[in-house]
């Protein structure tokens, strides 16, 4: 079993629609959940930290933690063309981060 | 500016050849590390330093070595006995390890290309 896993996309949705992304994790004791959105070619950018169960919302972004089911999820609202990305979702893990592959999204117009 | 800078953008290896990747960062971070990035995967972690003068092995350390010598500085050396270098290579730092402190924060990236 993987550390982190993603849904594995490629995501289409139209544009002004809601991304739904979701990511497992294996080890029970993480205590700390980011979400990264990395375009191509470039390097990652820190979207969301999340800490706590329940929802955390930043603008457009919405970050959900389950830590009973061991699960994180990122909602992205009203999806923008720029949002077509790939996200990667992080896990702390023994004070160190395990990231999933990625979920890649494209928003079309 | 703060930030983080990672040099060269590209760089070319030819077999049997050492390299290394300079990484430096001026957030005053204690933390730094160093990942790799193949097509398609999410990031596996090479090396860590908690520190200055620190340094621990990551997940796939073979064939990389590394120095902590300075805060500012973490550079990547890839050797020869790495035989499959040709990934996406990047730097990221955190203001501590671990304890909450944890964000990474990431360099620009270096793509190491086997000529």
């Amino acid at each position: 079993q993987k550390e982190v896993e993603q849904n594995s996309g490629p995501l289409s949705v139209p544009e002004g629609a809601i991304a739904s992304l979701n990511c497992t994790y294996s080890d029970r004791g993480s205590q700390s959940f980011f979400w990264y959105r990395q375009y191509s070619g470039k390097s990652p950018e820190l979207i969301m930290s999340i800490y706590s169960n329940g929802d955390k919302e930043d603008g457009r972004f919405t970050a959900q933690l389950n830590k009973a089911s061991q699960y994180v999820s990122l909602l992205i609202r009203d999806s923008q063309p720029s949002d077509s990305a790939t996200y990667l979702c992080a896990v702390n893990r023994y004070y160190k981060l395990s990231f999933g592959a990625g979920t890649t999204v494209t928003v079309r117009a | 500016d703060g930030g983080i800078t990672q040099s060269p953008k590209y760089l070319f290896r030819k077999e049997g050849q050492n390299v290394t990747l300079s990484c430096e960062q001026n957030l005053n971070h204690d933390a730094m590390y160093w990942y790799r990035q193949d097509p398609g995967q999410g990031l596996r972690l090479i090396y860590y330093s908690q520190i200055v003068n620190d340094f621990q092995k990551g997940d796939i350390a073979e064939g990389y070595s590394v120095s902590r010598e300075k805060k500012e500085s973490f550079p990547l050396t890839v050797t020869s006995a790495q035989k499959n270098p040709t990934a996406f290579y990047l730097c990221a730092s955190s203001p501590v390890f671990g304890g909450g402190g944890e964000t990474q924060y990431f360099g620009p990236g270096t793509r190491l290309l086997v000529l």
